[in-house]
């Protein structure tokens, strides 16, 4: 069955340093694809990065990009030069499946948090 | 162009009552979800929409109802709320089923 885990229930990085939120995902389809979303403390949900599983380089949006290792079943976030507004908790998430039999749903992983220090 | 709205933002119920949630989009998108948040668990489906007049299940269904009479428009109901059901409820939208999903800002749903 398609799971997505992340190892770590928090994080703390000093602002402007790079930082790594970890994600494995275990699918047995082919064709998936692999996302990360942000939620703040006031609660919303906003996409930040795209991966599709055939893609051959990593995906990348600003100071955001995606460590994706396919033998390995890993979509790691990197976020670059953090800031104080990234305090946030990060869900990583799998799509299932593609072509005619893609749905869009997704499954997430339980979420870290990450705390920025000034 | 308001994006994914979502109706009530809090309400409280007592067990046994029902409700509608009732989430809008503006976007022309066709597909469309329902997820619950609780703490610990990231979140979860309930159920989603391919298109209009279409629904069918996720991951965790059981107790819950859901319409899409209009392409705009997805309803999530209760029929008979349980202490189990306290939850975040997030809508989602998307025009490809591949890509990013657009979500309403959540409804705090307690019941009591």
């Amino acid at each position: 069955a398609q799971k997505i885990t992340q190892t770590q229930p928090g994080m703390f990085v000093q602002e402007k340093e790079a930082v790594t939120l970890d994600c494995t995902y275990d699918t047995s389809d082919q064709s998936y694809g692999l996302f990360w979303y942000k939620q703040p403390s006031s609660g919303e949900m906003i996409f930040l990065i795209y991966q599709g599983s055939y893609d051959e380089q990593n995906a990348t949006e600003g100071r955001y990009s995606l460590n994706f290792q396919k033998a390995r079943k890993s979509a790691n976030l990197v976020i670059s030069a953090s800031q104080l507004g990234d305090s946030a908790m990060y869900f990583c998430a799998m799509r299932e499946g593609g072509g005619s039999s893609n749905t869009g749903k997704l499954i997430f992983g339980q979420g870290t948090t990450l705390q920025v220090k000034p | 162009n308001a994006g994914v709205t979502q109706t009530p933002k809090f309400r409280v119920l007592k067990t046994g009552q029902s409700m509608t949630l009732l989430c809008a989009q503006d976007m022309n998108h066709e597909y469309m979800y329902w997820y619950r948040q609780d703490p610990g668990m990231g979140l979860r489906l309930i159920h989603y929409s391919v298109g209009e007049g279409t629904t069918a299940k996720g991951e965790v269904p059981d107790g819950y109802n859901v319409s899409r009479l209009k392409k705009q428009n997805f309803l999530l109901g209760l029929e008979s709320a349980a202490p189990s059901q306290t939850s975040v409820y997030f809508c989602a939208s998307s025009y490809y089923p591949g890509r990013e999903q657009y979500f309403g800002p959540g409804t705090r749903l307690t019941v009591t």
